[in-house]
């Protein structure tokens, strides 16, 4: 158990749909990122929040957005669904008191989502 | 970030040392060396990570060459439990995220 915990584990949701997927992050850690994992593109850096603030974007798509809440929570949603956006979604956490290219993350064990 | 360059898979036998081998010959003077593994349905996982010296951790050892642009990961005695996926990235001072290559998808031979 890496401390961040994502729910739920597996989803599946068909075409057009709506769906939210939670991450808390490692106690202490104030840095919550998110990564998207299909089969041929790797793991892509969606986007960052700090302590509730959005700080970096990445190859986010315009129907997904996040948010990081109070108590440092974070949910991102991803509307009108499409097939191609099957694929495993991990959230990671990081300390990050300061900018430091030594700051490592934490990864959670991923949402796995099915668009049929 | 910098980009680096890895080996797409590599093999070795349980129970001997592993060398994996990353390129970074862009590498900026305030880059670290980060190494993550994903082992097989599971997120990344930190495994070490250095700027200029050599770093050992329970996990595993890093060797940064001298002009910093290549390195190296040492697993000193590999297991089944080894087979993973290795990531090897640079991460900046100010660098707000990590960005992930193909790895080396590293195959242990029992």
């Amino acid at each position: 158990d890496s401390g961040v915990t994502q729910t739920p584990k597996h989803l599946i949701t068909a075409t057009g749909q709506r769906v939210t997927l939670r991450c808390s992050p490692r106690s202490g850690d104030l840095s919550v990122y998110w990564y998207q994992q299909s089969l041929d593109q790797g793991l892509q850096f969606l986007i960052q929040y700090y302590n509730g603030e959005e700080r970096a974007k990445g190859n986010i798509l315009e129907r997904f957005s996040a948010q990081q809440f109070p108590d440092l929570h974070s949910e991102l949603n991803l509307s009108s669904l499409e097939l191609g956006d099957s694929a495993l979604y991990f959230c990671a956490s990081s300390v990050e008191r300061a900018l430091s290219g030594a700051n490592v993350l934490t990864f959670g064990a991923g949402s796995r989502l099915t668009v049929l | 970030d910098a980009k680096t360059t890895q080996p797409n898979s590599m093999e070795s036998n349980e129970e001997e040392p592993v060398h994996l081998p990353c390129n970074h010959s862009t590498i900026s003077g305030t880059d670290y060396i980060h190494w993550y593994r994903q082992l097989p349905s599971q997120g990344p996982e930190y495994v070490i990570h250095g700027l200029t010296s050599n770093v050992n951790n329970r996990m595993a050892s890093l060797a940064i060459a001298e002009d910093r642009k290549s390195s190296t990961l040492i697993l000193h005695r590999a297991t089944l439990r080894d087979a993973a996926v290795y990531y090897c990235i640079l991460r900046d001072v100010v660098g707000e995220k990590l960005t992930f290559g193909t790895g080396t998808r590293l195959t242990i031979i029992p």
